[in-house]
């Protein structure tokens, strides 16, 4: 089976940065992504990462390292609209493909 | 836009009523879906991968004759909840995989299901 970690609450500044991290123990790792969840509303993607390195895409940021399997979402200059929560699932090529999720990390953004 | 659409975003039915929830991969075709439920403050759990032409794979746990899914369509894949109880009221959210974008996976707007 699969384990991913990441921490439950995270609470930051407006404008300041948070980092979200996620660890994961799966037999057939391909790929992994990251997504926000405001309470209420299905998941919107916000990052995959399947080879080692950092990904950016404006004020978000994904960092995977596969032989330590970890990853960190990176959260710039945060907005009032970012408090949400953030999931890290990670794709099992070993059990067809399937997304396993995180429990998920509940980041507070106050003024 | 959404590449992914699900209806509808809410129902309401009665107990041991059947409610339909439909998937639709929107200009790209899916061979494989997968249908997850999501109680309050918790993460998303898979119920079943659906596929294409085949019988769906269940979870360990899931009901497959009280959970029933069709993938009739590369386009279109079904949730159909049978003989509805209160305790199957639940977010319920399909995604699927976009071949163009490296298999990203995208998800549906969920359905929001209570059964009274």
């Amino acid at each position: 089976g699969q384990n991913i970690d990441q921490p439950t609450e995270m609470t930051a500044t407006e404008g300041a940065i948070v980092q979200i991290n996620c660890t994961y123990q799966t037999s057939g790792f391909n790929g992994l992504f990251w997504y926000q969840q405001h309470a209420g509303e299905a998941p919107t993607f916000l990052s995959y990462n399947v080879l080692d390195g950092l990904e950016e895409k404006g004020r978000f940021s994904s960092f995977l390292s596969r032989s330590k399997g970890y990853s960190y979402l990176l959260l710039k200059e945060l907005q009032m609209k970012d408090s949400a929560s953030y999931l890290c699932a990670v794709r099992d090529a070993a059990a067809g493909n399937k997304l396993t999720f995180g429990g998920g990390t509940r980041v507070l953004v106050k003024p | 836009g959404a590449v992914v659409s699900q209806h509808p975003s809410r129902v309401i039915c009665k107990s041991g009523t059947s409610v339909k929830i439909e998937c639709r991969s929107l200009d790209f075709q899916a061979t494989t879906m997968f249908w997850y439920r999501q109680f309050p403050k918790q993460s998303l759990m898979l119920m079943a991968t659906s596929n294409e032409g085949s019988k769906a794979t269940y979870e360990q746990g899931v009901e497959k004759d009280k959970f029933l899914i069709n993938h009739a369509s590369l386009t279109l894949s079904t949730l159909t909840v049978t003989s509805a109880h209160p305790e199957d009221s639940s977010f319920y959210i399909c995604s699927a995989s976009r071949a163009q974008q490296g298999n990203t996976i995208y998800f549906g707007e969920g359905s929001w299901l209570t059964v009274v």
